[in-house]
């Protein structure tokens, strides 16, 4: 049980590109999803909070209008990069928190994006 | 002072070893924790996820709170070389639904 599935796992497109990642919870409903970036041998940055049908609350340093987050369904996020430039080439990963709270969060498998 | 210290590794032991990996934290409204296992680009996959002091046992794995030392610690009995990967432990102060505050991450290398 538990299970979080990210889509795509890779990414690659052109600088100046919107790219869109989908986080869903295959087996639970999640009122709380959240968005990581990890850059190589380093640990995970949260960047931003996202409850069900409500606005995000991003991190500070980041950039609300390029990583645009929604989260429409009880068992979908989405995390858009809006004109994504070479700086913006990580690996993003997503997890989810069951419904009602003292449960652990569960991860995605993340996407590699590339940015050329 | 970093809320949450791991040493980073990496750890190489032989098979069939007992492995130790550990966190110390600073914040003493951390109540829940976790440790997560993560294999090259892929997620963060949970291994323990405990609540306040006390030992959790689940297969080969043992978790330990000490929250009067501020010391968490995961145990791996004989090891393999597939837990070869990074160990993360993570901390919130209300549960899965809060913010998880992550340690840097052991990696961890069992050679056969």
């Amino acid at each position: 049980g538990a299970v979080v599935s990210q889509h795509p796992s890779w990414v690659i497109c052109k600088s100046g590109t919107s790219v869109k990642i989908e986080c869903r919870s295959l087996d639970f409903q999640a009122t709380t999803m959240f968005w990581y970036r990890q850059f190589p041998k380093q640990s995970l940055m949260l960047m931003a909070t996202s409850n069900e049908g409500s606005k995000a609350t991003y991190e500070q340093g980041v950039e609300k209008d390029k990583f645009l987050i929604n989260h429409a369904s009880l068992t979908l996020s989405t995390l858009t990069v809006t004109s994504a430039h070479p700086e913006d080439s990580s690996f993003y990963i997503c997890s989810a928190s069951v419904t009602g709270g003292l449960q652990p969060q569960h991860f995605g498998d993340g996407t590699r994006l590339s940015i050329l | 002072q970093k809320e949450v210290e791991q040493d980073p590794g990496p750890l190489s032991v032989p098979e069939g070893a007992i492995v130790s990996l550990n966190c110390t934290y600073s914040n003493s409204a951390f109540q829940y924790f976790m440790w997560y296992r993560q294999y090259s680009r892929k997620g963060p996959e949970l291994l323990m996820y405990t609540y306040s002091s006390g030992n959790k046992e689940d297969g080969r794995f043992t978790a330990q709170v000490d929250k009067s030392s501020k010391y968490i610690s995961l145990f791996i009995r004989d090891s393999q070389p597939s837990d070869s990967a990074t160990y993360l432990c993570a901390m919130s102060a209300r549960g899965g639904y809060s913010t998880l505050t992550f340690g840097k991450g052991t990696m961890l290398l069992v050679s056969p």
